[in-house]
């Protein structure tokens, strides 16, 4: 399965865009990309997911390169309720979680 | 519609002891996943579990064991507990093998 790299940390301006990255050099190209987020010791929910077209639902819009390398995960309108870890994975079978991105919200 | 039910919501054991984790997926989901997740730390694969059988499991010792019955739902059973074994024990399920995770609120293994 590929590996993902995500900052480990990362703070937004209640109201504003968070835009939280991630790199899957080693995508295969059957794998999808998977975000999830977890806020505090909840267990995780399912954001959205692509394979190689950008996507978007109610919750967040998920860019992904022309070359699949990397994606960017977009919150629009961050507030205090999107303070939370959130994961980037990539998997065909086998969904193996990281330490993901610790999103900071403030006010 | 029911979602990913795990019980106990909190176990206390001592070193040594068994501890027996139940998952309930959501219905007509056929996978089940674990995870343990100690504190401050991501979340590590254990074990996957698709129509009855094991598919693959994370690098964890053997005293980590389960399965999955006919009705899908599924038990994750650790021998031995150490106190390293503490740690919040998430389930997931999904529809297909490939398919988005919908997580259970998990379980909290405290080992004295």
């Amino acid at each position: 399965d590929a590996k993902t790299t995500q900052p480990p940390s990362m703070d937004c301006a209640e109201g504003r865009a968070a835009n939280l990255p991630c790199n899957h050099s080693t995508i295969s190209g059957n794998e999808y990309v998977y975000w999830y987020r977890q806020i505090h010791s909840q267990g995780p929910q399912y954001i959205i997911h692509g394979l190689k077209n950008n996507e978007t639902n109610e919750m967040a819009s998920l860019i992904i390169t022309e070359d699949r390398k990397s994606s960017t995960l977009i919150l629009p309108h961050a507030t205090l309720r999107d303070t939370a870890v959130y994961y980037c994975i990539v998997s065909r079978v086998k969904v193996t979680f990281g330490t993901g991105t610790k999103l900071q919200v403030i006010p | 519609e029911a979602g990913v039910t795990q019980s106990p919501t909190h176990l206390i054991k001592t070193r040594g002891q068994q501890a027996t984790l139940r998952c309930s997926p959501i219905s007509g989901h056929t996978s089940v996943y674990w995870y343990q997740q100690a504190l401050g730390l991501g979340l590590q694969f254990l074990l996957w579990y698709d129509e009855g059988e094991e598919r693959n499991r994370g690098n964890f010792p053997p005293r980590f064991s389960g399965r999955q019955f006919p009705n899908y739902s599924s038990e994750l059973n650790v021998n031995a507990l150490e106190l390293e074994d503490s740690a919040l024990y998430l389930c997931a399920s999904s529809l297909t093998a490939n398919e988005k995770l919908f997580f259970g609120s998990g379980t909290q293994l405290s080992v004295l």
